[in-house]
């Protein structure tokens, strides 16, 4: 099985409150990534965990969380969602930093 | 830091046509290149890549790209498209080691019948 499995694949959320994401592999890659795309833009690399070693991008470390807590699982954490979180938000896997594999992507939308 | 400019969003060639969909990027040091599709409602998939030695790499389904150091280029071309290759196509790049692949913004490819 290579793939990368994202849950859900619609999210709904109200401006203020948390939000979670899931993502899972079963290719026993090292490395996780999250990014986030929205409509007309490049995908943004948000954060990615190497091993148990969380990196997250400067422009984006006070909004997203994550959390590791196996080699298969990687979570996105939004602590108060706003508008400008409504975007799809892709997952991928790699090992040792070459060629990704992505998931579908979580839609969120924040209301 | 690197980035990536796809200068076309929306492409639309025929059936049976030949195609380049262009890739411009920036880096300072050797780059790491990559193509990824996407089909609708999937995830982003890797076409190809380039990390060292001939600069024309060939990918899936007939896809090859050109690596040119002179002009920071890595152009995606296809002799003869079809249909099922209607897709948004990222052109992407990273430096040694992979981490961190920065994207354009993406071409949307329409192949018409």
């Amino acid at each position: 099985d290579t793939t990368v499995k994202q849950n859900p694949r619609y999210k709904l959320a109200r401006v203020g409150k948390p939000v979670n994401l899931i993502c899972s592999q079963t290719m026993n890659h090292d490395t996780m990534y999250w990014y986030q795309k929205k409509p007309n833009q490049a995908p943004k690399l948000l954060l990615f965990y190497y091993d148990k070693i969380l990196n997250r991008e400067a422009d984006t470390f006070e909004k997203f969380q994550s959390s590791r807590p196996n080699n298969s699982f990687c979570s996105l954490y939004i602590g108060s969602a706003g508008l400008e979180y409504s975007a799809m938000y892709l997952c991928a896997s790699s090992r040792g930093g070459s060629d990704y594999t992505f998931g579908s992507g979580t839609r969120l939308l924040v209301i | 830091a690197q980035s990536v400019t796809q200068p076309d969003a929306r492409v639309t060639v025929s059936e049976g046509a030949s195609l380049q969909l262009r890739c411009k990027y920036s880096y300072s040091a050797t780059p790491y290149l990559f193509w990824y599709v996407q089909y609708p409602r999937q995830g982003l998939q890797m076409l190809l890549k380039y990390y060292s030695g001939d600069p024309v790499v060939q990918g899936v389904n007939g896809f090859e790209a050109e690596f040119s150091k002179s002009d920071s280029s890595f152009h995606l071309r296809k002799a003869s498209v079809h249909w099922s290759d209607s897709a948004v196509y990222f052109c992407a790049v990273s430096g040694t080691g992979g981490y961190k692949v920065v994207f354009g913004s993406g071409t949307r490819l329409l192949v018409s019948p």
